[in-house]
């Protein structure tokens, strides 16, 4: 399995420009989440989903917009990139029948808003 | 909102000391406690889940214990090695889909 696998590991964006960082699983996970880590905070709940066709908000949604057509693969849309969203992004997967904690992370995106 | 802190933000000691780094929530009403390390430049691995109704859990040289009562949890390492140089991190779990970070401590295990 190749586990929890995100695109790009980088990117450069300007203000105003959109642009889909991808999340894909290959666990058969029900549960996929989107977190953002900034310098000295943890990580923050951006969305989450507990099935293919359900999403919900997390901690921070705001400016980010997601969608969970298959189990597999759960995309992060930012719809107009502004300078407070430059952070590393995690995707995270769990199989529901453990419950919510056991979760897997992916490597992460650096994403640079100028 | 639950508050996650963790302390020390840093810490640096020599290659075969027992160390202890501490997590604490304000927010007693928690589900279960996770301790994660990560690397740099990578993502999280999970360590040890503690459940709500458990006291500590251990593995290897890891130990991590929680007092929901106190809101507080620590996770205790062994005769510390350089590999294990990373940042901790511990999240707090309140139900299926609520997840609080802390902000991480930072270890480095000199040779």
């Amino acid at each position: 399995n190749a586990g929890v696998t995100q695109t790009p590991k980088f990117q450069v964006l300007k203000t105003g420009q959109s642009m889909t960082l991808q999340c894909a699983q290959d666990m058969n996970h029900e549960y996929m989440s989107w977190y953002r880590q900034d310098p000295g905070m943890g990580l923050r709940l951006i969305h989450y989903s507990v099935g293919a066709g359900i999403t919900d908000q997390g901690e921070v949604p705001n400016g980010y917009n997601v969608s969970r057509s298959t189990t597999e693969d759960f995309p992060l849309r930012l719809l107009s990139a502004a300078p407070s969203q430059t952070s590393v992004y995690f995707c995270a997967s769990s199989p529901r029948s453990k419950g919510p904690y056991e979760q897997y992370f992916g490597p992460g995106t650096r994403l640079t808003v100028t | 909102k639950q508050e996650v802190t963790q302390i020390p933000a840093a810490l640096s000691v020599p290659e075969g000391e027992n160390l202890v780094l501490n997590c604490s929530f304000t927010d007693s009403a928690i589900y279960n406690l996770q301790w994660f390390r990560q690397d740099p430049g990578k993502g999280l691995t999970s360590l040890l889940l503690i459940q709500s109704s458990q006291r500590e859990q251990t593995s290897g040289r890891l130990n991590a214990s929680l007092d929901k009562s106190s809101g507080r949890s620590t996770l205790y390492i062994a005769a510390s090695q350089p590999g294990d140089s990373a940042t901790y991190l511990c999240a707090v779990i309140y139900n299926f889909n609520k997840f609080y970070f802390g902000s991480g401590t930072k270890l480095n295990v000199k040779p």
